[in-house]
Order: C-alpha cells, then structure tokens, then sequence
C-alpha cells in the first residue's frame, strides 16, 4: 500500500532553532499532503495544506511566517518551525492522499524545545 | 476546528468483549473515516464509508453512518490486548482537498 515517510521522528533543540521537517510520499505522487499538530492527549488540529508548485494554504490561527511550507516536487513537502519556541513543542504529522479517499500518514514527528 | 465529540472518550474492556465507540460531526461530509493511533505514532486507517453508505465491515470492525444523525459507530468484536490504542473519527467535508476534521478520539484500554 502507499506509504508516507516522515522524518525526522524526534528531534530535541535550544529556543530559537529553526527546525526543517520532512514528509515523503514513497510510491505514489502527491500534489496536496496536509500537516497535522497534535498535543498531548488531544486531536490531530489541521495546521495547513500544502500545494505542489503553489503556496500553502493556512487554518485561520497558524502564522504562515512561523510554519514555512514548501512543496517543491510531487513527492516531497517540507515545513519549518522557524525560531521555534517551547510552546511550538507539539507531535506534527503529515497526510497525503486524494480528496474522498483515505488519507496516508507519517509516523509523526516530536518536537521538543528547550 | 474540531468537528464534534466522540464518546467516550476512554473505554476499558476485557479480551474477547466488544467495543463501541460512537462519533458525532457537524457539516455535510464526503466521508467519514476512521483510523487508530498508538502511543506516540502516525495514524493507521481501518476504514472508509462514504456518505451514501449506512454500514460497512471490514475484519473484526464494523462501521455505520446515519447522516441524519450526523453520527457514525465504530464497533470492535472480539477485543485483542493489541486493539489498545486511541481511535479517531474524521469526516471528509464535502468540496474539500482530502484534509480531515478528527474528533476528540476514544482512548480503548483491552485487558488480557
């Protein structure tokens, strides 16, 4: 089946890194893939939709200068945490997969600020 | 936003009993999924049903829809030790690009 590979799976850094997180799809082109935020024992909260070739389109609250999204090929989306703070800690996944059919996921990333 | 509640939000059985969880939404939807989530982990999908569907099985798991309602049930027969893990629901709004709208989840907890 598809297979979506997200990395990297943790990562540990100081206040103001910027921290670059990437979401591959394996075996299949995908010209929309969509990051997820998730806190501790809650919900996936859509954060953006990322567009082959075009800009992101940002949920009403995700700050585009904060969370850089980059989707340069059909099958690789990038997004930055820029100046990341202890409050951007957070589990980021992202998805790819065509509209009304299932989504495929990464393994997620956690992110922990110092 | 979050679409709606799912209930409950945790669940405790013994091996061998069956789990219900049930999930609510709020727009006019595509489909409705679901997908289960260990510890720590991506997201695996169990199944799709799409809007003009009423039930759908798929293993041990079966899925039904009331539109009417706006509600759908995840029902798990035979619990194994290995269906512990969090299940969300998640609706595909009707014209969206294929981004989900999850529910708050159910936490199931299946005791050998």
């Amino acid at each position: 089946g598809a297979v979506v590979s997200q990395h990297p799976s943790w990562v540990i850094c100081k206040s103001g890194t910027s921290v670059k997180i990437e979401c591959r799809s394996l075996d299949f082109q995908a010209t929309t893939m969509f990051w997820y935020r998730q806190f501790p024992k809650q919900s996936l909260m859509l954060m953006a939709t990322s567009n082959e070739g075009s800009k992101a389109t940002y949920e009403q609250g995700v700050e585009k200068d904060k969370f850089l999204i980059n989707h340069a090929s059909l099958t690789l989306s990038t997004l930055t945490v820029t100046s990341a703070h202890p409050e951007d800690s957070s589990f980021y996944i992202c998805s790819a997969g065509g509209p009304n059919q299932p989504q495929h996921f990464g393994d997620g990333t956690r992110l922990s600020i110092l | 936003s979050q679409q709606g509640e799912e209930d409950p939000q945790a669940l405790s059985i013994q091996e061998g009993e069956n789990a219900t969880m049930n999930c609510s939404y709020k727009t006019s939807i595509n489909n409705l999924q679901w997908y289960r989530q260990n510890s720590g982990r991506g997201l695996v999908h169990l199944i799709l049903i799409r809007s003009n569907e009423r039930e759908k099985h798929s293993g041990r798991l079966r899925v039904t829809l009331d539109t009417s309602k706006k509600s759908s049930s995840l029902l798990i027969t035979a619990s194994r030790a290995a269906d512990t893990a969090s299940y969300f629901c998640a609706t595909d709004a009707s014209g969206s690009q294929g981004n989900l709208i999850f529910g708050k989840g159910t936490k199931l907890s299946v005791k050998p």
